[in-house]
């Protein structure tokens, strides 16, 4: 079986653009997760889609968005970048609603100049 | 406050130590996390408990509900344990520690 994938892995923007970001799950998991993690700290919940839908969200403007494909698949889109943003971005995938666990991407690394 | 606080931050010890790393916070959960991380980013899962006690390998880690506070030991440490070891609670979501940075030395 496939672990978590996220593309690109790295990524440079300039501010004021948007990004969208990919994270493909693993399979048999219908939840995922997004987590931003800035440099030196442990990572922020962004949000988290269940079956396409968005249920749970953290403290996070409303320009970080996010979209969960029917094969479960998963984009966050972030518009109006800002400098602050430049982080590691971490999507899991789990097969309930995390209490069975999570399995985690490599992640990655935007960079806004 | 953060909801979670890992001790210490930073941890260098010799190939061969007994490693321990803490974990407390402070909010009802429902399971804890302990995950490692690789320079390169990606994060696995090393322990998810939600009470006693889990062994994998050299890795032990403990939980006790009723002090939250959780431990992460490391038995025979070494070099290839180098990482970023991070204590996540489930509550709703996931919360996180700011992780404890370990290198050991040969």
């Amino acid at each position: 079986e496939t672990g978590v994938t996220q593309s690109p892995t790295h990524l440079i923007k300039t501010r004021g653009q948007q990004v969208t970001l990919r994270c493909s799950s693993q399979s048999g998991h219908n939840t995922v997760s997004w987590y931003q993690q800035a440099l030196g700290q442990g990572p922020q919940f962004i949000f988290q889609y269940y079956r396409e839908e968005e249920n749970g969200r953290g403290n996070f403007p409303p320009r970080f968005s996010g979209l969960q494909f029917p094969n479960y698949s998963s984009e966050l889109n972030v518009n109006a970048l800002e400098l602050d943003d430049s982080a590691l971005y971490l999507c899991a995938s789990s097969p309930g609603q995390g209490e069975l666990g999570y399995t985690f991407g490599s992640g990655t690394r935007l960079t806004v100049v | 406050k953060n909801e979670v606080e890992q001790s210490p931050q930073n941890l260098t010890a010799q190939e061969g130590e007994f490693i321990t790393i803490n974990c407390s916070y402070s909010v009802g959960i429902s399971a804890l996390h302990w995950l490692q991380q690789h320079p390169g980013g990606g994060i696995v899962s090393l322990f998810m408990l939600s009470s006693g006690k889990k062994k994998h390998g050299r890795l032990i880690a403990t939980i006790n509900i009723q002090e939250k506070h959780s431990s992460l030991h490391i038995t025979a440490s070494h070099p290839r344990d180098s990482a970023v070891y991070i204590c996540a609670v489930r509550y709703q979501k996931l919360v996180f520690g700011q992780g404890t940075r370990l290198t050991i030395n040969p």
